[in-house]
């Protein structure tokens, strides 16, 4: 069975501190894709990354960076310098191959709260 | 930015009541999905469908039921409402090579 594990349900910290969102995974698939996903209070999901499992380079875009670590099952999602618009809550979530992109397996979701 | 988009945003309703939660993507996307999301907790999908005439039920068990006779159109429809299905509703779709695009979601509150 596939499971994705958020185990840090809510962080708060204060603007401009960096913070690590974890993400672990299961599957049994060898092709499977990893996904961010933000959801501000607005309510929509706003796709921030997807990751194929043969693709274990880390990836950074402006102050996001992933670590994706297959030895360890985990995907984890760092925002530096963070900031008040940061707060949301984030969602991590995993297919399997022949869905790739919509069939999504999601965490339970990390609420952040970026506080000035 | 997504072309996807749902209708209502804001649904109150009272028990017993049949409603229709709209979505339509301009993307020719084949691949669509239904997925229900409780107050604070994670979404889990409820129904998908990976082209017309093509609907299949998702992991969470869900009483309502949708349809596929448009490409870009994806309905879901509850036949009698129930406070139970108070929820948020976000529909997406994919070309199945991408990532999944988001609609903004219909908060549906059932009285």
């Amino acid at each position: 069975a596939q499971k994705v594990t958020q185990a840090q349900t809510e962080i708060s910290v204060v603007e401009k501190e960096d913070v690590t969102l974890d993400c672990v995974y299961e599957t049994r698939d060898t092709t499977y894709y990893l996904f961010w996903y933000k959801q501000p209070p607005s309510g929509e999901l706003v796709f921030l990354i997807r990751r194929n499992s043969f693709d274990e380079q880390n990836e950074i875009s402006g102050r996001y960076s992933w670590n994706f670590q297959k030895s360890t099952s985990s995907f984890n999602f760092t925002i530096t310098a963070s900031q008040v618009v940061d707060s949301a809550v984030y969602f991590c979530a995993l297919s399997g191959s022949y869905n790739q992109g919509g069939k999504l397996i999601f965490g339970q979701g990390t609420e952040l709260s970026v506080k000035p | 930015e997504a072309d996807i988009y749902q209708t209502p945003r804001y649904l109150v309703i009272g028990t017993g009541k049949k409603i229709t939660l709209e979505c339509s993507q301009t993307m020719g996307h084949d691949k669509m999905y239904w997925y229900q999301q409780d107050p604070g907790m994670e979404l889990h999908l409820i129904h998908y469908s990976y082209g017309v005439n093509s609907t299949e039920k998702g992991d969470l068990s869900s009483e309502s039921t949708v349809s596929r006779i448009r490409t870009e159109h994806f309905p879901l429809t509850l036949e009698s409402a129930r406070p139970s299905h108070t929820s948020q509703y976000l529909c997406a779709s994919t070309t199945g090579s991408t990532e999944a695009f988001f609609g903004q979601g219909t908060r549906l509150t059932v009285v």
